[in-house]
């Protein structure tokens, strides 16, 4: 399995431009998350999905929007980047329901906005 | 609503001394506790994990946690520290029940020295 992977690696935009970032997971996990961590700041949940079709806002959701066509993927796109914008953002997976599990993380993208 | 606090930035420890980071919660009802390690430029590890049963918990790398209902803390403890336990440390939480969602603490930076 490979686990949670996220593409791009790395990406510089420019102050209104827009772009998605990729997640996918091949664990059959039926949560998803996206988090950005910014230094000190441990890390902020973007949004959240629970399975295929349902999606809900997290700590952190102005300036994002999520989707989830299959239980695999989970893109985060962003409209109009924004400075604030600039973190590390990380994708994680989990599979909740009837037991606790832990989350998975992907390696991480790290968005520069200038 | 639930929260995680992790009163130090940082722990600095000498190599082959034990180590402690620290890591108190806020939840309501039972807590479902976690501690996940992230190495430099990678994504979020899990450690370990505390649902119920004993309090002591063993986890990854020689990684344990004690979980103390009285004083809501759940530390994370290695009898014996290495270099290559430097690293950033989280502590989670959620509730037992409802939302599956874990609250993240700031983090704390664990520095090993030689």
């Amino acid at each position: 399995n490979a686990g949670v992977t996220q593409t791009p690696k790395f990406r510089i935009l420019k102050i209104g431009q827009s772009m998605t970032l990729q997640c996918t997971q091949d664990m059959n996990h039926n949560y998803m998350y996206w988090y950005r961590q910014d230094p000190g700041m441990g890390l902020k949940l973007i949004y959240y999905s629970v399975g295929a079709g349902i999606t809900d806002k997290g700590e952190v959701p102005n300036g994002y929007n999520v989707s989830r066509s299959t239980t695999e993927d989970f893109p985060l796109r962003l409209e109009l980047a924004a400075p604030s914008q600039t973190s590390v953002y990380f994708c994680a997976s989990s599979y909740e329901g009837g037991r606790t599990d832990t989350q998975y993380f992907g390696p991480g993208t790290r968005l520069t906005v200038l | 609503a639930q929260s995680v606090a992790q009163p130090e930035d940082q722990v600095n420890v000498a190599e082959g001394n034990p180590l402690t980071v620290k890591c108190t919660y806020s939840v309501s009802g039972n807590p479902y506790l976690f501690w996940y390690v992230q190495y430099p430029n990678r994504g979020l590890q899990f450690l370990l994990k505390y649902i119920t049963g004993d309090n002591l918990v063993k986890g990854s790398y020689g990684f344990e946690a004690e979980f103390n209902k009285s004083q809501t803390s759940f530390h994370l403890k290695k009898p014996s520290a290495l270099v290559s336990d430097s690293a950033l440390y989280f502590c989670a939480v959620r509730a037992s029940g409802g939302s599956y969602i874990p609250t993240f603490g700031r983090g704390t930076s664990l520095i090993v020295h030689p």
